[in-house]
């Protein structure tokens, strides 16, 4: 079975901390993806990567950063939490950039308070 | 812009009725279109997916159909059960780019 995981279902953080979210797929994908999802909003594109050490901002980069040290495991940084990042993280994998037949991890549930 | 847009935004239904969802995409250039089921506190999981040479695929229950030409696109379920209780999430994909919709929050109620 092709597996996504990331590291917590739920995070309660304070705001001002800093903040990693892990993600390691198991299917040697290029590419990695970390999404928000928020109610009325959809799934943003918040980065992605292509390969180790290469990322791309998405639609949403601000507050966030992303480290890709090695092809399996994609981590999303906030930097400087506040309240407004708190959302539903979603990571995924995929074969094309375009996260074409991406497989999604279980998200991760932070709240900032 | 790209756009995704589905409706109804929300449906209940009975167990054993069947039911279809929208999604009207303006993605251009198109490559694909994606159904995900998303069960609540989960992670999103592919049902099927559509190049624009393709007008329809099934998934057990689940068949979607595309129309390529009005940009539109529907999954019908058969049978509904308990299970099929979710969140329905198109996405339409093009020049390197995907494009999510808000979904379909299906409730099946016995």
């Amino acid at each position: 079975d092709v597996k996504v995981t990331q590291s917590s279902r739920y995070l309660v953080k304070r705001t001002g901390e800093k903040v990693f979210l892990e993600c390691v797929q198991d299917m040697d994908h290029e590419n990695m993806f970390w999404y928000r999802q928020d109610p009325g909003l959809g799934l943003r594109l918040i980065y992605f990567s292509y390969d180790v050490k290469m990322k791309e901002k998405g639609d949403i980069p601000e507050g966030y950063s992303v480290s890709r040290e090695k092809k399996e495991r994609f981590s999303l940084i906030l930097e400087s939490a506040s309240t407004n990042q708190t959302s539903m993280y979603l990571c995924a994998s995929g074969k094309t950039v375009a996260a074409t037949e991406a497989f999604f991890g279980q998200g991760t549930r932070l709240t900032v308070v | 812009k790209n756009q995704v847009e589905q409706s109804p935004q929300s449906l209940i239904i009975l167990e054993g009725k069947n039911c279809t969802l929208q999604c009207n995409y303006t993605v251009s250039p198109f490559s694909n279109l994606r159904w995900y089921k998303q069960d609540t506190g989960r992670g999103p999981v592919s049902l099927t997916i559509m190049t624009f040479s393709e007008n329809t695929k099934s998934n057990g229950r689940y068949t979607a159909t595309l129309d390529a030409d009005t940009k539109q696109s529907s999954l019908h379920i058969t049978a509904s059960q308990l299970s099929d209780s979710a969140s329905y999430i198109c996405v339409s994909s093009g020049a390197g780019k995907s494009t999510f919709g808000d979904g379909t929050t299906l409730t099946v109620k016995p």
